[in-house]
């Protein structure tokens, strides 16, 4: 079974700060990774996603994960943040060969001017 | 392409009503899904449909029935509506074949907000 843990529901940094947020998965198989973001009264679009490439993984608007086995983490970066990119985001995990994604309960973030 | 659609945008019900919430994909993708979205629990899967004529359950099926009319339309019914089902609904398709480059993407359409009162 998959699962994923997004610590902080809510994370609040200044306009050009360092934006991380944290996502830990938990698969019996090896497993495709994803980042969505959705914005106020929208779907959900995808950000980047890991499918067993490059461990490094770069995504529009800027923004980057990396996939590490041995902390079974994929967090997410961006070096500096826009106003643009207060959203709601969620970090999802798929095992190789299955159909269903699971989320995260997601991770709001705020900019400050 | 319009990607994903769905109808009603906005939708009340009284408790004990039905109603069919409408998915139509144009991007040609096997696999399609129901997920339900709660604050504070991410999106939840209620239902997904791998390939046409197929159907299976997710985490949330409970209170909700679907139906694969074709390849691009997926529908989720609310036979008996229950105010805990009030929550944003959102259709995904996802392409078949391991040769799309897309293949294990879910592009998502703009949500249905369902309130049950």
């Amino acid at each position: 079974a998959q699962s994923v843990t997004q610590l902080g529901s809510h994370v609040s940094v200044s306009e050009g700060a360092l934006v991380l947020l944290r996502c830990n998965y938990s698969s019996s198989v090896p497993p495709y990774l994803f980042w969505y973001v959705q914005y106020p009264n929208q779907g959900l679009q995808l950000l980047l996603k890991y499918t067993s490439a490059a461990t490094l993984v770069k995504g529009i608007n800027g923004f980057e994960a990396e996939f590490k086995k041995s902390e079974t983490s994929f967090h997410l970066t961006k070096p500096s943040a826009h106003m643009s990119d207060a959203a709601e985001y969620f970090c999802a995990v798929m095992a190789r060969g299955a159909q269903k994604l699971v989320f995260g309960q997601g991770t709001r973030l705020t900019i400050n001017p | 392409n319009a990607g994903v659609t769905q109808t009603p945008k906005f939708q009340v019900l009284k408790t004990g009503q039905s109603m069919t919430l409408q998915c139509a994909q144009d991007m040609n993708h096997n696999s399609m899904y129901w997920y339900r979205q709660d604050p504070g629990m991410g999106l939840r899967l209620i239902y997904y449909s791998a390939s046409e004529g197929t159907t299976d359950k997710g985490e949330v099926p409970n209170g909700y029935n679907v139906s694969r009319l074709n390849k691009r339309e997926f529908s989720l019914r609310l036979e008996s509506a229950a105010p805990s089902q009030t929550s944003v609904y959102f259709c995904a398709s996802r392409p078949g074949t391991l040769r799309e480059t897309a293949y294990y993407e879910q592009y998502f359409g703009p949500g249905t907000r369902l309130t049950v009162t």
